[in-house]
Order: C-alpha cells, then structure tokens, then sequence
C-alpha cells in the first residue's frame, strides 16, 4: 500500500507564480523526503524533514510537516520554467524501523509556463 | 564519480525471456534499492540490500531475483519475463538507512515485453 499520497496529481502555473504540493501519509514516520524527476530522468533527492521539525527551507524550497494531521507540503517560490518536473513525497513503509522500505507516493505533475 | 548507472538504458523482451539488469555505483554505498516506475502508480519498491551479502524483499518482489556479491554491484534478474514486467527500472543507493538518508537514482533501464 502507498505510505504517501500527494495533491494534486497535476498542477499547472505561470512562471514567477508559487506552485504548492501536498502528501498525506498513513502512519507514523521518522523522517519524509521529497524528491524532484524530470521527464526520461532518474530521481533527485530535494529534501529531507525530520518529523520534529515543522519546517525546513532549502533556496527556493518550503517543506513543511503536520505531524497531527498526517501531512507534508511542498512550496516552490518564484517558480521557473526549468523547474517543469514531476515531485514526490517518500516516507517510511508501515511497521518499518530500521530497514531499507522507503514508499513513495504517486508523485505531482508540475508544468511552469514561461 | 559516476554516481550509480544502469545499463542498458532499453531493452525489449519476448514473454519468457530472461534477463539481468546491472546496477553499479561507486559511492561505497551500504544500501542499494530497486524500483520499478509505471505510469499513475509512482515508484514501487521490488528488491533492496543493507549491504553485501544481505538482500530483502520490497512491494513487489514476484518474478524477480536480486543478489549483493560486492559493494559496488546489485543486478536484478527477470526469470521469465511477463507483459506485466513492461516498465521504468531504477536502480539507487544510499550511504545509510533509506529513511534517514538521500537516495541517489541511476537513469533508469525502460524495459517492454512483448
């Protein structure tokens, strides 16, 4: 089953606009990282939240992480046309501790007009 | 470095073929992932490995074999290839435990049945 789930499958915006993604997950996590994959390409890693942070800036990038309500948003400011990529959320499977199981989510589709 | 590669980056198979995947990279990264990527179904975890010698099933570990002989190295083998097997493989690693730490991606081997 998935862990993480994120809203919306798909996102369209204007270059220089703000494009906000959301994951929701299941069950307890550690930590939740979200990733950046640009068409024909592997994943990139764009940054990991612990869950005792709330909130967690990387240049451009705005992670935030609501523990009680099960969810992470991702904010990307002033956005460009190279950012046109799909992202993922990806936390711990279910019942994982120490092992190697990180679940990503079905992933948001973002194209950024120029 | 040359961070993690796959090769070959197509592959088109008859059902019942057999084939194998490679994966390298050359991090000296303890863990090594492999995820299948289809389209709506985000990434799915099939087989990973803690380290040499130690390998674990994921989500979707049927019809698949995996063995860590080296640090450096983490093939997948299709036993008998099935129309259902058509998709993106990744390959990635990580220097520790996947929740904790980023993953590196190779560029992906996009493998149809037919």
């Amino acid at each position: 089953s998935q862990q993480g789930e994120e809203d919306p499958q798909a996102l369209s915006i204007q270059e220089g606009e703000n494009a906000t993604m959301n994951c929701s997950y299941k069950t307890s996590i550690n930590n939740l990282q979200w990733y950046r994959q640009n068409s024909g390409r592997g994943l990139v890693h764009l940054i990991l939240i612990r869950s005792n942070e709330r909130e967690k800036h990387s240049g451009r990038l705005r992670v935030t992480l609501d523990t009680s309500k099960k969810s992470s948003s991702l904010l990307i400011t002033a956005s460009r046309a190279a950012d046109t990529a799909s992202y993922f959320c990806a936390t711990g499977a279910q019942g994982s501790s120490n092992t190697g199981k990180l679940i990503f989510g079905q992933g948001t589709t973002l194209q950024v007009k120029p | 470095n040359a961070g993690v590669t796959q090769t070959p980056k197509f592959q088109v198979l008859k059902t019942g073929q057999s084939m194998t995947l490679q994966c390298a990279q050359d991090m000296n990264h303890e863990y090594m992932s492999w995820y299948r990527q289809d389209p709506g179904m985000g990434l799915r975890l099939i087989h990973y490995s803690v380290g040499a010698g130690i390998t674990d099933q994921g989500e979707v570990p049927n019809g698949y074999n995996v063995s860590r002989s080296t640090t450096e190295d983490f093939p997948l083998r299709l036993l008998s290839a099935a129309p259902s097997q058509t998709s993106v493989y990744f390959c990635a690693s990580s220097r520790g435990q996947t929740l904790t730490y980023e993953q590196y991606f190779g560029p992906g081997t996009r493998l149809t049945v037919t």
